[in-house]
């Protein structure tokens, strides 16, 4: 099973609003991602958790908050976004990282797609 | 400095054709990883194939097969007998884990288009 579940699948939210994105997976895997893309560009990555700890945060805005609960869940917190955030929102799980010595497979979700008004 | 180049921005072809994708790669590090994901219309991105820098057979996957050649630092990606179903956004991408751990570095990726 490499099943990566996001909720919701679209969003659409205020400049002025608080939202949250969910990512999920049962694999066992103790790294998660989040990235951003763009219509036409591939995917960027924002954040890495390794064992729950932020371990990679991209240079991302403030705005953009991210938190691991636990080893299955990945949730990324909105707040005061620009329309330029619209974006699809991908999660990502890998069963580790940073080790050094190999890179593991990275196995997406169905993304969000955000659109900021 | 690591880089990955999908040269071809759009490629359309008719039912039942060959078609190959191609990658080009750029890396100073010795291990790496390299590999193709799927991107459908509906936005998931779905995993093809990972490859290290030691190993380079060839694979084949039902239709799909996969030639890595270090010596032209290509990893070229081929659909025999393409399908409408094949029509998505193909993304290359490397990975270095020794001196950038955990990024993915992909390609712009290239759009299949296959008509019926």
């Amino acid at each position: 099973d490499t099943e990566v579940t996001q909720t919701p699948k679209h969003l659409v939210m205020g400049m002025t609003n608080k939202k949250s994105l969910k990512c999920e997976q049962h694999m066992g895997h103790r790294a998660m991602y989040w990235y951003k893309q763009k219509a036409k560009k591939p995917p960027e990555l924002m954040f890495v958790y390794s064992y729950e700890k932020l371990s990679i945060n991209e240079s991302v805005p403030s705005r953009f908050s991210p938190e691991c609960p636990n080893s299955s869940l990945l949730n990324l917190h909105l707040h005061a976004l620009q329309p330029e955030d619209s974006a699809l929102y991908l999660c990502a799980s890998s069963q580790e990282s940073g080790t050094g010595a190999r890179a593991d497979t990275q196995y997406f979700g169905p993304g969000t797609r955000l659109t900021v008004l | 400095a690591q880089k990955v180049t999908q040269a071809q921005t759009e490629i359309s072809v008719v039912e039942k054709e060959d078609v190959t994708l191609d990658c080009v790669y750029e890396t100073r590090d010795t291990t790496y990883y390299l590999f193709w994901y799927k991107q459908p219309p509906s936005g998931e991105l779905v995993f093809l194939i990972r490859r290290n820098s030691f190993d380079e057979q060839n694979e084949i996957s039902g239709r799909y097969s996969w030639n890595f050649q270090k010596s032209t630092s290509s990893f070229n990606f081929t659909i025999t007998a393409s399908q409408v179903v094949d029509s998505a956004v193909y993304f290359c991408a490397l990975s270095e884990p020794q001196t950038n751990t955990d990024k993915l570095i992909f390609g712009t990726g290239t759009r299949l288009q296959v008509f019926p």
